[in-house]
């Protein structure tokens, strides 16, 4: 079946310092690849998504690209803040039996410190 | 902006009791799933629900859950003999059309603690 592998956390990293989650998929068809973002005691909200190969989804400084050669799509930002501490899911959606799936990855929690 | 919102925000209950999880999915939507994500561990796949009949579940979603959309709004899951396994954030999320690409959008989650 599909799946999403990340980069197990945490992450600690000082603020304006360059951030980099790794995320890998393994899927049957050709799926989607988004990034949900979970800060603390809150539900998950989308961060950016990617529908096709070399399509670069961005938000809030944030870029991920699709990479179907390499099975990736890594997420980066330049310059992180003290408010990007969050737990950050990679995760694909798939059409399976006629109907959309979306599978995750396990998280990375991001510290970021003044 | 339309957003998927979920009742309760908290619910502890004792083992074996009954809970029902209640969510109202973003209105013009067609679609609605609930997930599982049990504390420090990974959002896994319940089910998903598709013209008032499920479309497809997953292996944690044995006999004691069902799934019902009691009207035109309300989306529920409703747990039969909670286990202390059961403990977990469920998530609500809902889409419009099910097509590739399409984003699904979250509620906030219900914690249910079972003791």
């Amino acid at each position: 079946g599909d799946s999403v592998t990340q980069m197990e956390g945490p992450v600690t990293l000082s603020e304006e310092a360059f951030l980099t989650i790794n995320c890998t998929y393994t899927a049957t068809g050709y799926p989607s690849l988004f990034w949900y973002v979970q800060y603390p005691g809150e539900g998950l909200q989308l961060l950016l998504k990617a529908t096709k190969a070399d399509d670069k989804g961005s938000n809030k400084g944030f870029e991920a690209t699709y990479r179907k050669e390499t099975t990736s799509f890594h997420l980066e930002k330049g310059s992180v803040q003290v408010s990007d501490s969050a737990v950050y899911f990679c995760a694909l959606s798939a059409i399976s039996g006629g109907y959309q799936k979306v599978t995750f990855g396990i998280g990375t929690k991001l510290q970021v410190i003044p | 902006e339309p957003e998927v919102t979920q009742t309760p925000s908290h619910q502890v209950t004792q083992m074996g009791q009954e809970v029902i999880l209640r969510c109202v999915p973003i209105s013009n939507h067609l679609y609605f799933y609930w997930y599982r994500q049990i504390l420090g561990q990974k959002v896994e796949f319940l089910v998903s629900f598709y013209n008032n009949e499920i479309s497809e579940k997953s292996e944690i979603f044995d006999d004691q859950f069902s799934v019902e959309r009691p009207d035109g709004s309300n989306f529920t899951l409703k747990i039969r003999s909670t286990k202390l396994e059961d403990s977990a954030m469920y998530f609500c999320a809902s889409i419009m059309e099910g097509q590739r690409g399409e984003t699904q959008y979250f509620g906030p989650g219900t914690r249910l603690l079972v003791l």
